[in-house]
C-alpha cells in the first residue's frame, strides 16, 4: 500500500514555463511533508517543505502548496530552468507521531526542462 | 563543511553473501539514517540511529542490521543477499532528534550493490 504516491513518473516543461509536479497521501497522520531533488549518482537534496499547520510555503522559485482535505500537495517551479531537470521526491512524515516511520517518499516525478 | 560520505560506493555480491555499508555523517549531526531505493519500490526506510542507538526502524527483514558508532559514523549489514536486495542505499544525517523532523536530511551519494 503505497502511501505516499506521485502519479506522474515523467514531466515535460519548456524552459520559463511554470512545473508543476503533485503528490498525494493516504496517511491521514502526516503532518509534515518536504520535497526533494535528484541528480543521477548523487543522493536526494532538500528542497522545501510545509507543514500541516500551513497550506503554502516558498522558496525562491519553488513554492509548496498542501491541501489538506485532498490529502494533495504540489511543488511549483517558476521559472523552469535547465537546471532543474533531475528526480523530484515528495516525503510525508507523522512528526506528531514522533515520525517513528521515518520519511515515506514517493517513486518520484522525473522533470526536463527543455530549452 | 564536508557532506555525507558513504562507502563503498559501488559493490557486487552473490547470492547468500553478507555485504556491510559504511556512512560518515555530517560532522556534528548525530542521526542517522538509511533507505533503500529500487525502481520497483521507490526510496523506503530501514532505520535511523542516534547517539549509537536504534530508534526507528521500517518494515524490512532482520537479515537487514545496523549500528553507529560513538563518533555517529554507521555501518549497515545485509546478511544472505538475495537478488531482490540489488539496490542503491543511502544514508542520511541530520542534526535533530526525531527522524523527519524540521532540521533537514543530508543525504550521501548511497551505495549501488548489485547482487548476482
Amino acid at each position: 500500500d503505497q502511501q505516499v504516491k506521485q502519479n506522474s513518473p515523467s514531466l515535460s516543461v519548456q524552459e520559463g514555463r511554470i512545473s508543476i509536479l503533485n503528490c498525494d497521501y493516504t496517511n491521514s497522520m502526516f503532518d509534515y511533508f518536504l520535497w526533494y531533488k535528484k541528480y543521477p549518482a548523487e543522493g536526494p537534496t532538500f528542497l522545501i517543505s510545509i507543514s500541516s499547520i500551513k497550506d503554502k510555503n516558498e522558496d525562491g522559485r519553488f513554492t509548496v502548496f498542501l491541501n489538506k482535505s485532498a490529502k494533495h500537495l504540489s511543488l511549483h517551479i517558476v521559472p523552469s530552468q535547465p537546471g532543474d531537470s533531475a528526480v523530484y521526491f515528495c516525503a510525508a512524515s507523522a512528526l506528531s507521531g514522533g515520525g517513528a516511520d521515518g520519511l515515506t517518499f514517493g517513486k518520484g516525478t522525473h522533470l526536463i526542462i527543455q530549452p | 563543511k564536508a557532506g555525507v560520505t558513504q562507502t563503498p560506493r559501488y559493490l557486487i555480491k552473490t547470492r547468500g553473501q553478507q555485504v556491510t555499508l559504511s556512512c560518515s555523517p555530517i560532522s556534528g549531526h548525530r542521526s542517522v539514517s538509511w533507505y533503500q531505493q529500487t525502481p520497483g519500490q521507490g526510496l523506503q526506510f530501514l532505520f535511523e540511529y542516534f547517539s549509537e542507538t536504534q530508534r526507528n526502524k521500517g518494515n524490512f527483514p532482520g537479515r537487514f542490521s545496523g549500528r553507529q558508532f560513538s563518533n555517529s559514523r554507521s555501518e549497515m549489514n545485509v546478511s544472505t543477499l538475495e537478488l531482490g536486495d540489488s539496490a542503491l542505499y543511502l544514508c542520511a544525517s541530520s542534526v535533530g532528534i526525531t527522524i523527519g523532523a524540521s532540521d533537514t536530511q543530508y543525504f550521501g551519494p548511497g551505495t549501488r550493490l548489485t547482487v548476482l
